[in-house]
């Protein structure tokens, strides 16, 4: 069974310019998250989403941070402009059922903001 | 703010010996989580336990709940090289239906 794909793995750009994350989750997973872990710390999540129906995105800046997920299948994160504290580690999580069990993480897209 | 606080956040042992995290959360949940982070990589599940289990087991892996004392604890027996990694604990919390993740422990096995 493949895992959750991310890609790019690693991005590196200057402050005020924008950067997109792609995910395609686990074939089935209706629920996809993504979170956020800056290093040295644990993951802080920024958006749920049920299919393509957003759950929860409390924790996420809507200023600068938008979240789409077309067909409730693939999902993509963008940041625009970037700041500096936004150089991080940005995970794609799914699962299968919302509330229930384990989350499967893809290997994350480190971000460097210059 | 994170809803899990884990204790200690680094631990260093000798291969073989037993390692011990623990794990503070401050509301109610439904189930709480173990996960492991090897460096640069993703997270990866390790053991859930439901908020009516007080202990489970798989393989090396001992888990404990106390949900009057909202903590958690994750032993590894047995400690081996491939052990080192971080380790968060996550809970899910009642109602929001939201996984919240801890600071993490970093463990470091020594040969």
């Amino acid at each position: 069974e493949a895992g959750v794909a991310q890609s790019p793995r690693y991005k590196i750009i200057e402050k005020r310019q924008s950067v997109a994350f792609w995910c395609n989750p686990i074939s089935g997973h209706a629920t996809l998250y993504w979170y956020q872990q800056i290093l040295g710390q644990g993951p802080k999540l920024l958006i749920q989403f049920q299919n393509n129906g957003v759950v929860d995105d409390s924790q996420l800046p809507k200023d600068r941070f938008s979240a789409e997920r077309l067909k409730g299948v693939d999902s993509t994160l963008k940041i625009q402009p970037a700041k500096l504290e936004d150089s991080a580690v940005y995970l794609c999580a799914s699962s299968l059922l919302r509330g229930t069990g384990e989350l499967f993480f893809g290997e994350g897209s480190r971000l460097t903001v210059l | 703010s994170q809803q899990g606080e884990e204790d200690p956040q680094a631990l260093s042992i000798q291969e073989g010996e037993n390692a011990t995290m623990n794990c503070s959360y401050k509301t109610s949940i439904n189930n709480l989580q173990w996960y492991r982070q090897n460096s640069g990589r993703g997270l990866v599940h390790l053991i859930l336990i439901r908020s009516n289990e007080r202990e489970k087991h798989s393989g090396r892996l001992r888990v404990t709940l106390d949900t009057s004392k909202k903590s958690s604890s994750l032993l590894i027996t047995a400690s081996r090289a491939a052990d080192t990694a971080s380790y968060f604990c996550a809970s899910l919390i009642q109602g929001a239906q939201k996984l919240v993740f801890g600071q993490g422990t970093r463990l470091t096995i020594n040969p």
